[in-house]
This record gives structure tokens, C-alpha cells and sequence, in this order.
């Protein structure tokens, strides 16, 4: 099983929907973090945490909410989708001081 | 606020020879980390090296090595010998250092093509 799970893998939805994107991990690491990627903007982050009570917005957070509701599970949402959020999503996680990031595989997410 | 820049949007190189990434960023912090990210068609995002910016020495793993220079903010990926499966796109990433949620930014990435 992968350490960085994220639900769903692709997810096509209409304009104005709500729709919430999960991520879990079994890694025990305290930081999670929530990217869109676009081509030729790499990854853009939009939230990050330290944990439950820990919540800081990154440099796109406007449209997007999260919730951290436990340790280990880091959710986004998109209140009211729209195309402009068409994207590749990464949820993340990382460790203590210094070490690496280990990702989510990804979700595909096409707003129409 | 920490940024990442990355100047080459695609790199090509002959299969055998040696690459350099380029890569830049700006802070005001003194104690932070530095990486490389290689993210092949599969999307899957795989370490492939890191720096701590209190060490002077630059990081070698295999036939990746950096080049640091924290004076200029900058932080070049060389790929030596290169190889048909380093074909990728490649970012480079900020992470600060110190307690808390430490913030991890990315660059806009570098597609790197290897021509047989």
C-alpha cells in the first residue's frame, strides 16, 4: 500500500459543484501539504499544516478550503469549482526538519 | 515570502553527456533546505537530491551533484553520463527549516528530453 494515498485518482465534475479531494498517509509525519501543477507553473502550493489545530494558507488558497482531521488525513475542498481549477492535485507529507516530501499520486481533476 | 525559479522550461541533451538544471530562489531565511524533484510520465515525484544550506559541501548522490552557491541563491542540478530513463521533468524545491509547518516550495519545473 502506498504511504501517501489520495482519493479519487481522476475526477471530472461540472461548474458550480462542490467537490472535496482526501488524502491520507501512514507515514506518521506531521506536515501535509496540499499542490495544484499546471504546465509552466510547476506546483503551486495552497495549504500546508503542522497538525489538527495548524492550518496555513500558501500562495493560491482562494477557492480552495481544507481540513485536517486527523494526524494523517489532509482534505481539500472546492466549494464552487470552476474550469480555471482544471489541474493535476499532489497532496504531500514530510517528516522532520529537513527531510524529503513523499507525495500522493496525484488527482486528475477537469472541471466543466 | 520564498520563491523558486526555474529559468530553462526544456533542457535536451545527447544520451551520454552531462546536463546542468538551473535553478534559483530568494528568502530572508538563513537556515532552510534545498531539493530536487524528478517527476517521470507516471506523475509519480521521486527525491532525487537535497542540500542543507548550512553545509558547504555540495551533495553527490551517483551521477547527480549539485552545485550551491548561497551567496547568489542558487542551485544547479548537473546530471552526468546521462541516460535514456533521466528523461523527466524536473523541479526544484525550498523548504524552510525551524519549528512548525515549514513551507516547501516548488519551481515551475524543467523538462529534460534525452536524445539517443
Amino acid at each position: 500500500d502506498a504511504d501517501v494515498t489520495q482519493t479519487p485518482r481522476n475526477r471530472i465534475t461540472k461548474t458550480g459543484k462542490r467537490i472535496m479531494l482526501e488524502c491520507s498517509q501512514t507515514k506518521g509525519h506531521d506536515r501535509m501539504y496540499w499542490y495544484r501543477q499546471d504546465p509552466g507553473l510547476g506546483l503551486r502550493l495552497i495549504y500546508y499544516s503542522f497538525d489538527v489545530k495548524d492550518i496555513n494558507k500558501g500562495e493560491i488558497s482562494d477557492g480552495y478550503s481544507v481540513s485536517r482531521q486527523a494526524q494523517a488525513k489532509f482534505s481539500l475542498s472546492l466549494e464552487s469549482a470552476i474550469p480555471n481549477q482544471t489541474a493535476l492535485y499532489f497532496c504531500a507529507t514530510s517528516g522532520p526538519r529537513g527531510t524529503e516530501a513523499f507525495f500522493g499520486q496525484g488527482t486528475r481533476l477537469t472541471v466543466v | 515570502a520564498q520563491t523558486v525559479t526555474q529559468s530553462q522550461p526544456e533542457m535536451s541533451v545527447q544520451e551520454a553527456e552531462t546536463v546542468t538544471l538551473s535553478c534559483t530562489y530568494d528568502t530572508s531565511e538563513s537556515d532552510y533546505y534545498l531539493f530536487w524533484y524528478k517527476q517521470p510520465p507516471s506523475r509519480q515525484m521521486i527525491l532525487v537530491i537535497r542540500q542543507e544550506a548550512y553545509k558547504q559541501q555540495n551533495a553527490t548522490e551517483n551521477r547527480f551533484s549539485v552545485n550551491f552557491q548561497k551567496a547568489a541563491k542558487s542551485f544547479s542540478l548537473k546530471i552526468s553520463d546521462s541516460q535514456l530513463g533521466d528523461a523527466a521533468m524536473y523541479f526544484c524545491a525550498y523548504r524552510s527549516a525551524g519549528q512548525g509547518a515549514q513551507k516547501l516550495v516548488f519551481g515551475q519545473g524543467t523538462r529534460l528530453t534525452i536524445n539517443p
